[in-house]
């Protein structure tokens, strides 16, 4: 079965602030994850990935932690802006695997 | 604009009748995924190919579903005797090379799927 989940279905967050969207999985034997963002009416998005050799991943406003001994990957967006607004998915490889297994989103939402 | 093109992007059938959708990926990518998204969901995986190759089909490719890669350029997904438990979003991605770091999958913007 799927192993990717979300503990989150909604976040909704300040313009300017940061976001947090977290993501847990059950597969210790993904080597590889990724977050996708996903806009209404698009197919998703990379946004960034993280190998499991890494614990922290830092891309253009948005930062990927890794935590392995809990299973427990998080997206951080700094000063979120409206067009953040969109549902994020944490997506894993499974070691040797060949497929991407999505997670069920988390849907982040900007107030003003 | 990923370069993934899916067509169409919108499809209403009766129910019982079958339908085809198509999927044209990225030139040179020799990898084409097949995904199923159903609303409030993530993306589950259908099939993969390599080239003309289907090489994995996940359990919930039930016996109605076929899906082809002739030339292993372009795809196509055929639904046979459509049910309306088939209604969902159809995205096609494609990559080159394995999925990993620095080889990203490129997902088209789907064919929305509406069984009535």
């Amino acid at each position: 079965g799927e192993s990717v989940g979300l503990h989150l279905p909604t976040l909704s967050v300040q313009e300017g602030d940061n976001s947090i969207i977290n993501c847990a999985y059950s597969n210790s034997a993904s080597d590889y994850f990724i977050w996708y963002k996903q806009e209404s009416g698009k197919g998703p998005q990379f946004i960034i990935d993280i190998r499991s050799n890494m614990d922290k991943r830092q891309g253009q406003r948005v930062t990927v932690l890794l935590n392995k001994t809990v299973k427990h990957l998080s997206l951080q967006i700094a000063a979120t802006q409206p067009g953040d607004s969109a549902v994020y998915f944490c997506a894993e490889r499974v070691n040797r695997d060949d497929k991407i297994i999505f997670g069920k989103g988390t849907r982040l939402h900007i107030l003003p | 604009d990923t370069g993934v093109s899916q067509d169409p992007r919108h499809k209403i059938t009766k129910r019982g009748q079958n339908v085809t959708f198509r999927c044209d990926p990225i030139s040179e990518h020799n990898r084409l995924y097949w995904y199923r998204q159903t609303l409030g969901q993530g993306p589950e995986f259908l099939t993969y190919f390599q080239n003309e190759a289907q090489l994995e089909k996940s359990r919930l490719l039930s016996d109605r579903f076929s899906a082809e890669r002739p030339k292993g350029s372009f795809s196509t997904l055929e639904i046979q005797r459509t049910e309306q438990g088939d209604s969902a979003m159809y995205l096609c991605a494609s990559s080159l090379g394995r999925v990993s770091h620095g080889v990203k999958a490129f997902f088209g913007q789907g064919t929305r799927l509406t069984v009535v």
